[in-house]
């Protein structure tokens, strides 16, 4: 079945404790992205990967890296995570970023509390 | 830069009631439009997209139409069912490409039987 996996679902945490939230795609898509969703604020763009070795920063990238080594894998990493990062985490891919007909698939969601 | 608009919610609805969601856009150029949606405790899900003028997008009895000129992409069904119930974001992202998707709010919609 193709899919955006993430793991984990649902993450409690404290202060300044280094995490990562995995992303896994099977349909050989070169785009992957990180999408944070808070209340009143829909979706923002935290970081983006045209392709393998190519990320780049979205609107909200503060506090987070990321990593493309593979094509299908792209990690988020909270070196040090704080209250503020509290948050639902999305990750998607799609084929191509080049082009408009191209339909980005979102994982099921990461649900993330730092204390 | 960039930016969307839609009418904030909840919006509550009954059964076979017809539904509105008011979308609008500030965009360079002419973007392509999208409505994603996202059913409870799940992730969002294209619903349906435009990418030029008076494109009509449809799916599942949900339609909206392109319209360059008021910069909007509202979206409307004529009869809506409890599973319609999730919340509705609409989004845009340039012409030719689709790797800045910029979102709305979302807008939480309840139909009741």
């Amino acid at each position: 079945e193709a899919q955006v996996t993430q793991n984990p679902r649902y993450l409690i945490t404290v202060t300044g404790k280094k995490l990562t939230v995995t992303c896994s795609q099977n349909m050989n898509h070169e785009y992957m992205s990180w999408y944070r969703q808070d209340p009143g604020l829909g979706l923002r763009q935290i970081y983006y990967s045209m392709n393998v070795e190519v990320t780049d920063k979205g609107d909200v990238p503060e506090g987070y890296k990321v990593s493309r080594k593979e094509k299908r894998n792209f990690p988020l990493i909270l070196e040090s995570p704080s209250p503020n990062q509290t948050s639902l985490y999305f990750c998607a891919s799609s084929l191509s970023p080049q082009s408009s007909y191209n339909e980005q698939f979102f994982g099921p969601g990461t649900r993330l509390t730092v204390l | 830069g960039d930016s969307v608009t839609q009418m904030e919610g909840p919006v509550t609805l009954s059964e076979e009631a017809f539904l509105t969601i008011n979308c609008t856009y500030t965009a360079t150029g002419y973007p392509s439009l999208f409505w994603y949606v996202q059913y409870p405790g799940e992730g969002l899900q294209l619903l349906l997209k435009a990418t030029k003028a008076d494109d009509k997008g449809s799916n599942k009895g949900f339609e909206a139409t392109y319209r360059k000129e008021t910069t909007s992409f509202h979206l409307e069904k004529g009869s809506v069912q409890v599973s319609d119930s999730a919340v509705y974001f609409c989004a845009l992202s340039p012409r030719g490409s689709n790797y800045k998707l910029t979102f709305g709010k979302g807008t939480l919609l309840t139909v009741n039987p």
